[in-house]
C-alpha cells in the first residue's frame, strides 16, 4: 500500500524565517513529486514539482528530493503570513496519479 | 482564462436524495479526476477518466457514479447520500503527463 507521511503540524514560524516541510513516501516506484498548497476551505494549488535527486528552486520555494532515502522536502524562504496554509506532498509513479499526504499545516506569524 | 469550474460551490442535500456535482474545463486536458476530501484528511481519489476510459478506484463505494459526456464536462452522481458523504469534492484535470493537476474550486457537500 502506498503511504505518504507528513507531520500534520501545525508548524509555526516567524515572518521572514525559513519554513521546512518534510515528506516521506513508501513507493519506491515514485518518479514525480509534487507539492500543493491548500488554503483553508479552498482547493489545492500546485506550487512545485521535482523529478530528479537534488534541489529545485523557484522563487522563495526550494524542493529537495532524495530518492534513496524516499524523502522529499519543501523549503520556504522569507516566510510571509500569506504562506500560512496546508502543504500537501504528492508523489506519483509512471501513471502520474499522485498519492497525497494529509498535509502539514504551516502558520507564519508576524 | 483557461480553468476548471465546479458547480455549485456549496450543495446541501437531504439524506438519501440523489445529488449531482458538475465540473467543466477549458484546458482541453484529456484526464479528469474526482477526489473526496474530508476535514484534515488527504484528498482521496474516487475515479478518473483518461479520455473516455473510466477508471474506478477499488474502494470507491457503489453509491458514487461518474459520467463524462465530452472532453469538457464531468459529473459526479451520488445516488443515496449518507451523512458520511459530507465532504469537499474536488475535480482536477491534467494532461496525464508530468505536470501535476489543475484543481477546480471544489464543491462542499452537506448532507442533512
Amino acid at each position: 500500500q502506498k503511504e505518504v507521511e507528513q507531520n500534520s503540524g501545525p508548524l509555526s514560524v516567524p515572518e521572514g524565517a525559513i519554513a521546512s516541510l518534510n515528506c516521506t513516501y513508501s513507493d519506491r516506484g515514485s518518479q514525480s513529486f509534487f507539492w500543493y498548497r491548500q488554503y483553508s476551505g479552498k482547493s489545492p494549488e500546485l506550487i512545485m514539482f521535482i523529478y530528479s535527486n537534488g534541489d529545485k528552486e523557484d522563487g522563495r520555494f526550494t524542493a529537495q528530493l532524495n530518492k534513496a532515502s524516499q524523502y522529499v522536502s519543501l523549503l520556504i524562504r522569507d516566510s510571509q503570513p500569506s504562506d500560512s496554509a496546508t502543504y500537501l506532498c504528492a508523489p506519483s509513479t509512471g501513471s502520474y496519479i499522485p498519492t497525497f499526504g494529509r498535509g502539514t499545516s504551516l502558520i507564519v506569524h508576524p | 482564462d483557461a480553468m476548471v469550474i465546479q458547480n455549485p460551490r456549496y450543495q446541501v442535500t437531504q439524506f438519501g436524495k440523489p445529488v449531482t456535482l458538475s465540473c467543466s474545463q477549458t484546458l482541453n486536458h484529456n484526464v479528469m479526476y474526482w477526489y473526496q476530501q474530508k476535514s484534515s484528511q488527504a484528498p482521496k481519489l474516487l475515479f478518473h477518466y483518461y479520455d473516455k476510459d473510466f477508471n474506478n478506484e477499488a474502494d470507491t463505494p457503489d453509491n458514487f457514479q461518474s459520467r463524462r459526456p465530452n472532453t469538457s464536462f464531468c459529473f459526479l452522481d451520488i445516488r443515496s447520500p449518507g451523512l458520511g458523504d459530507a465532504a469537499m469534492y474536488l475535480c482536477a484535470t491534467s494532461t496525464g503527463a508530468e505536470r501535476g493537476y489543475t484543481f477546480g474550486s471544489g464543491t462542499r457537500l452537506t448532507v442533512v
